[in-house]
């Protein structure tokens, strides 16, 4: 059983355009979201995070929207650099000082020139 | 500043060897963290740890065992290497009081 769901595992973007990475749980105790990126040969780093008493969190080229009611996130990325390219997990737990994270499958995102 | 590092990068086991995958970290974070990455999977808790002495089983600790003597160090051993195990293997540190995971750059290990 999935609880984090990352339904697109490809994503082909031209350069300076916006990407948009989706996500949805199902599990309704998640109350803190994560993004992480990883590149190959390497572990994933932490990109940006959200609370689930915000809807919204800004970091640069990075917004992370957070919909409650449809148990859904998006990550935008703005503009796309090809620098970008990279597979990006989107992980919930219950909770900043949580234990344990539920990963989503990744999205892989490629940024063309 | 080194961060999470762990040994070996790259390993290939024959079905039934044993081995053990290291991990330490220089951050002095309490919160020490064992995932598998399959092909095309998410990463999945393997094992964890809340400080030196106190581990606790993830959603896939069968074939594994760890132990946590320091704050440093969380090794991941694998008793009897079966195929099901061929995998990439992260650990990770949790900086307090929020969910930023620091991760290590990954173990592949192969069993034949």
């Amino acid at each position: 059983d999935q609880q984090v769901k990352q339904n697109s595992p490809s994503l082909s973007v031209q350069e300076g355009r916006i990407s948009i990475l989706n996500c949805d749980y199902t599990n309704s105790m998640f109350d803190y979201f994560l993004w992480y990126k990883k590149y190959p040969a390497e572990g994933p780093t932490f990109l940006i995070s959200i609370s689930s008493i915000k809807d919204k969190n800004e970091d640069g080229r990075f917004t992370v929207f957070l919909n409650k009611s449809a148990k859904h996130l998006s990550l935008h990325i703005v503009p796309s650099q090809p620098g970008d390219s990279a597979v990006y997990f989107c992980a919930a737990t219950t909770g900043a000082g949580s234990y344990q994270l539920t990963f989503g499958k990744g999205t892989k995102l490629s940024v063309i020139p | 500043n080194a961060g999470v590092t762990q040994t070996p990068k790259f390993r290939i086991l024959k079905i039934g060897q044993s081995m053990t995958l290291q991990c330490t970290q220089d951050m002095n974070h309490n919160y020490m963290y064992w995932y598998r990455q399959d092909p095309g999977m998410g990463l999945k808790l393997i094992y964890y740890s809340v400080g030196a002495g106190i581990t606790d089983k993830g959603e896939v600790p069968n074939g594994y065992n760890v132990s946590r003597s320091t704050t440093e160090d969380f090794p991941l051993r694998l008793e009897l290497a079966a195929p099901s195990q061929t995998s990439v293997y992260f650990c990770a540190s949790r900086r307090e009081g929020t969910g930023e995971l620091f991760f290590g750059e990954g173990s592949r290990l192969t069993v034949l």
